[in-house]
């Protein structure tokens, strides 16, 4: 079956330590995106890719880093300079133009530091 | 970064009554999706409209497309308790430019009391 999968879906960190988070897709998707979501609020964007190799910067991509190497998986790092980084972490995905047919999300990552 | 905003913002309701919800934009919509978010999981797409004034059901729920383009509905008729979660309208922007991202509402929180 095709679909997105994030992995952990509970982490615990220590402060100060950095921390990744997995995505894999395999749906043939050229766009991946990562979401912090906080309770009470919606979602807000980190980094997005487009294509192998290439990344942007989201709304609030500050202590947070990224990598596209495969099409298939966008890692998400959370660094020990993100100053409150515990949150509910979402992966997506999607065609190049998702205007018509959305994003496919993966289950999400609750991360909590310790 | 640019909302959308939905209202109401949360809802508490009985079993068996019918729920109303809407999303609002400043600038027009060429399509508009709407996803439901159990707790503790990913959004998932429930509805999508493509012209303006399109009325679409799925099971339960009917979604409309405004006729100004710059809203949308949401309608569920006969909550039951596994209605409850986030609903978030979401669409690509008009003239999105080159990074094709779409715009998530501020999203509703729907509680059902059995």
């Amino acid at each position: 079956d095709g679909g997105i999968t994030q992995s952990p879906k509970y982490l615990f960190r220590k402060e100060g330590q950095n921390v990744t988070l997995s995505c894999e897709q395999n749906l043939n998707h050229d766009a991946m995106y990562w979401y912090r979501q906080d309770p009470g609020q919606g979602l807000r964007l980190i980094y997005y890719s487009q294509i192998v190799n290439d990344f942007q910067k989201g709304d609030i991509a500050e202590g947070y880093s990224v990598s596209r190497e495969k099409k298939e998986s966008f890692p998400l790092t959370v660094t020990s300079a993100q100053k409150n980084p515990t949150a509910f972490y979402l992966c997506a995905s999607s065609i190049l133009y998702p205007g018509d047919y959305g994003y496919t999300f993966g289950s999400g990552t609750r991360l909590t530091v310790v | 970064g640019q909302q959308l905003n939905q209202s109401p913002q949360s809802m508490f309701i009985q079993e068996g009554e019918d729920v109303s919800m809407n999303c609002t934009s400043s600038s027009i919509f060429n399509t508009w999706l709407w996803y439901k978010q159990d707790p503790g999981e990913g959004p998932v797409l429930l509805i999508a409209l493509y012209k303006a004034g399109e009325l679409t059901s799925n099971g339960r729920l009917t979604a409309q497309f405004g006729i100004t383009r710059k809203d949308s509905f949401l309608n569920i008729s006969a909550s039951i308790p596994s209605d409850v979660g986030i609903y978030f309208c979401a669409g690509p922007p008009r003239g999105g430019g080159a990074t094709n991202k779409l715009i998530f509402g501020t999203g509703t929180l729907l509680a059902v009391q059995p």
